[in-house]
């Protein structure tokens, strides 16, 4: 079982560059989330998908989008890439709903630097 | 507006003394609290949970306390061990006004555990 993992690690983009960050987990969990994390804050959701084909947007979604089309994967699109975006992103995802006597399990994150 | 808070960006404790991180919120509709914990370079662990209708809850040398009325709670670390060295993040769910469970998170507690 990898659990949750996320590709790129690392990654440096120029301003108005797109990218995808890739999220698969192997758990066979329904509830998919994607969380960004800045230099002294908490994790703030981004998105998050209730099962295949279904996606709501979380706190700040302002600047990506997400699709799921399978209960794998979970990738999360920056179409143009702004300084703002500089951060920790997260993955996770748990079988159950979060909170509901359920805990969520995350990836090792993804270090995105907007220059 | 903060609805999670933990005041204390850092907390340093001896080995083998009891470690008591805080936590505070504003919202009185979350019903579930979670602590994660979390190492440089690595996604947030799930460490032990507490549901609203609880006052605490025990995990070995984890417990968390909540305090309703006082909108606070607690977990305590005892006896504290330098592997315990992490970032600490308190999490609180609540239903959204989509109708699903979210996470909202603190700010998080750096603890370093002195041997």
């Amino acid at each position: 079982n990898a659990g949750v993992t996320q590709t790129p690690k690392f990654r440096i983009l120029k301003i108005g560059q797109s990218m995808t960050l890739q999220c698969t987990q192997d758990m066979n969990h329904n509830y998919m989330y994607w969380y960004r994390q800045d230099p002294g804050m908490g994790l703030k959701l981004i998105y998050y998908s209730v099962g295949a084909g279904i996606t709501d947007k979380g706190e700040v979604p302002n600047g990506y989008n997400v699709s799921r089309s399978t209960t794998e994967d979970f990738p999360l699109r920056l179409e143009l890439a702004a300084p703002s975006q500089t951060s920790v992103y997260f993955c996770a995802s748990s079988y159950y709903p979060q909170g509901v006597e359920e805990t969520q399990y995350f990836g090792p994150g993804t270090r995105l630097l907007v220059l | 507006d903060q609805q999670v808070k933990q005041n204390s960006p850092s907390l340093s404790v001896q080995e083998g003394r009891i470690s008591i991180l805080n936590c505070d919120y504003t919202n009185s509709m979350f019903d579930y609290f979670l602590w994660y914990k979390k190492y440089p370079a690595e996604g947030p662990t799930f460490l032990i949970s507490i549901s609203s209708i609880k006052d605490k809850n025990e995990d070995g040398r984890f417990t968390v306390f909540l305090n309703k009325s006082a909108k606070h709670l607690s977990l305590h670390i005892v006896p504290s061990q330098p592997g315990d060295s992490a970032v600490y993040f308190c999490a609180a769910s609540a239903i959204n006004p989509a109708g699903s469970y979210q996470l909202t998170f603190g700010k998080g507690t750096k603890l370093s555990v002195i041997p």
